[in-house]
């Protein structure tokens, strides 16, 4: 079936460095795919997303490109802030009614 | 449009007792879908509705597990003869469902955190 791999975290990080936060993504079809962040004690906030090859989502100066190629969807940002410490969450729309199926998650903590 | 919303926020149960959990979703639209999160984990799909009707149940949900959505705007999420092993964070979302460049979005609700003691 349909799945999301992300790297492990928690990832740490001095604030004003780069961020990547890696994932990839195994599917049939053509899904769309989703990077949602989700802040201590709240639901989850759509990021970014892309619905097809080569596309680049982008918001709050968060990017990710879809790779088709590699199957990848990674999330990056130039220069983090201590506002962006969250969970992260990868994810695709499923073929269908299109559930979303969900990575594990990765925690960033930036610090000042 | 005020977002999705979920109620309570909190609920706290002893174990073999019912709960119920309910999610107003975005005005308009159709699709309304329930996810389960548990600690460190990310959420996983329960069940979904188009409109009234519920077209697809995860095998995730049990037979104590049942959700409606009467008319097509908010929905229920029951739980009967509660387990520890159901503690979570129930989610909520919605779609617009309809053909166009965001119909697949989904926008999620603040969550129901369960513990069952």
């Amino acid at each position: 079936g349909n799945s999301v791999t992300q790297m492990e975290g928690p990832v740490t990080l001095s604030e004003e460095a780069f961020l990547t936060i890696n994932c990839t993504y195994t599917a049939t079809g053509y899904p769309s795919l989703f990077w949602y962040v989700q802040y201590p004690g709240e639901g989850l906030q759509l990021l970014l997303k892309a619905t097809k090859a080569d596309d680049k989502g982008s918001n709050k100066g968060f990017e990710a490109t879809y790779r088709k190629e590699t199957t990848s969807f990674h999330l990056e940002k130039g220069s983090v802030q201590v506002s962006d410490s969250a969970v992260y969450f990868c994810a695709l729309t499923d073929t269908g009614f299109q559930k979303l199926v969900f990575g594990t998650g990765t925690r960033l903590l930036v610090s000042p | 449009d005020t977002g999705v919303s979920q109620n309570p926020r909190h609920k706290i149960t002893k174990r073999g007792q019912n709960v119920t959990f309910r999610c107003d979703p975005i005005s308009e639209h159709n699709r309304l879908y329930w996810y389960r999160q548990t600690l460190g984990q990310g959420p996983e799909f329960l069940t979904y509705f188009q409109n009234e009707a519920q077209l697809e149940k995860s095998r995730l949900l049990s037979d104590r597990f049942s959700a409606e959505r009467p008319k097509g705007s908010f929905s229920t999420l029951e739980i009967q003869r509660t387990e520890q092993g159901d503690s979570a964070m129930y989610l909520c979302a919605s779609s617009p469902g309809v053909a166009g460049g965001n119909q697949e979005t989904q926008y999620f609700g603040p969550g129901t955190r369960l513990l069952v003691l």
